[in-house]
Formats: C-alpha cells, sequence, structure tokens
C-alpha cells in the first residue's frame, strides 16, 4: 500500500530533551515536506526536500532541523525542543516538483507531540 | 504573507442540510485544492480546482474556483455524519509556486 509513515505517533517529552520524528515514504516521490498543525492556524509549513541532498525552510523553521540522506526518508529533528513546539506534525509527499498545480500531496497520519 | 482565509471555523448542523464553506484570499492561485481530515489521520485530497470558474462534483460535494482565481466554496448537499472532519482549502501561490493551507473549518453533523 502507497503511504507516509510517521513515527512516533505519540509522544510526551521534556523541555531540551532531543528528539527526532521520522518519515518514510514508498512511493518513489522525490518532494518530501513536514507541517505543524494548531488549532487556528492551519497547517504551516515547516521544511521541505525537492530531491535527496536539498532541503530547505519553509515558513516556521525555527528549533528545527531535517536531512535527506535517502530518497524515502525526511526525518524531523527537534534539537532542544520547546512547549511552544507542542503541535501535531505531519509528514507529506509528492512526485516531482510540489510547485505543479497538479501534483498532490500525501500526508501522514501525524504525529502528537508534547513538551513539557 | 500570503493568507487564505476559512469561513466558518466551526459547523454543527444536522443530517440532511445543506452547508457551504467559504476560502477566501486576495492573491490570486494557478490551482486551489480541498481536502478533509479526519480524527487521528492526515488530510487527503478531495479536489483539484486549476481553471477559473471552474465547477467541479464529487457526489454531494460541489467545489467552485472564483473566476478571478482569488475564493473557492465547497457545498456539500443532504450532509451525512460521514461528512463531519476537518476541510481544509489549500491554494498554489501564482507567483512563488509555494501551497498555502487555510485554517480550516471543522464540520460536524449530528444524525
Amino acid at each position: 500500500e502507497a503511504q507516509v509513515t510517521q513515527n512516533p505517533r505519540y509522544l510526551i517529552t521534556v523541555t531540551g530533551k532531543k528528539l527526532t520524528v521520522t518519515c518514510s515514504q514508498n512511493m518513489n516521490h522525490e518532494y518530501m515536506s513536514w507541517y505543524r498543525q494548531d488549532p487556528g492556524l492551519g497547517l504551516r509549513q515547516i521544511y521541505y526536500s525537492m530531491n535527496v541532498e536539498v532541503t530547505d525552510k519553509g515558513d516556521v523553521p525555527e528549533g528545527y532541523k531535517v536531512s535527506r540522506k535517502e530518497k524515502r526518508n525526511f526525518p524531523l529533528i527537534l534539537e532542544s525542543p520547546s512547549p511552544n513546539q507542542t503541535s501535531l506534525y505531519f509528514c507529506a509527499s509528492s512526485y516531482g516538483d510540489s510547485r505543479s498545480g497538479a501534483n498532490v500531496l500525501t500526508f501522514g497520519a501525524g504525529s502528537r507531540l508534547t513538551v513539557l | 504573507t500570503q493568507l487564505l482565509e476559512q469561513s466558518p471555523q466551526f459547523l454543527s448542523i444536522q443530517e440532511g442540510e445543506n452547508l457551504t464553506v467559504y476560502c477566501n484570499s486576495s492573491s490570486v492561485f494557478s490551482s486551489l485544492q480541498w481536502y478533509r481530515q479526519e480524527p487521528g489521520e492526515g488530510p487527503v485530497l478531495l479536489v483539484t480546482v486549476v481553471t477559473g470558474g471552474e465547477v467541479k462534483k464529487l457526489k454531494r460535494l460541489t467545489f467552485q474556483f472564483g473566476d478571478a482565481r482569488k475564493d473557492s466554496s465547497l457545498h456539500i448537499t443532504a450532509a451525512q455524519p460521514g461528512d463531519t472532519g476537518l476541510y481544509l482549502c489549500a491554494g498554489r501561490s501564482s507567483n512563488t509556486g509555494k501551497l498555502i493551507f487555510g485554517q480550516g473549518t471543522t464540520l460536524q453533523v449530528k444524525p
């Protein structure tokens, strides 16, 4: 089944404890992206990647890092999490350049992160 | 900063009623997508509209892209409890190619 898999789905952690949220897709998609979803704010893009070893900042990149060493994986790293990073995180992928109007994003099921 | 304003933010209706969700911006979009998100899952694409004035139908759902490609609407006829969820519009900027999401509309359809 074609899908985007995120882990963990739920995580409660404490301020300053480094964590990584993994994302893997099995559709051979070139484009991958991370979003955070907060009430009343919709989906905001954190980082995106056009292809292997190519990453760029989205709208809210502060406090996050990403890497794209392989086409299928795009982990999100929080080096020193803070309470304002408590949110629902989604990884998404699509074929080619996501700036094409026809491209469809496939989303993971989400990772709910709480930072105490 | 480009914004995509969705309204209403919350909607609670009885089964069988009709409803319309609006997505408005002052910016022009090359295309606009509508997604539905259910609890515990990621958004799933419902439709993409690309031509000003375009109307697409998906069973009881009707999607319209404004003539000027700055706004869109989603109309649901005879809503059912299975329509309950978060509806998100997302416009692709004509200038930057970036996909911009609205804040979402939470729809609850009561049996």
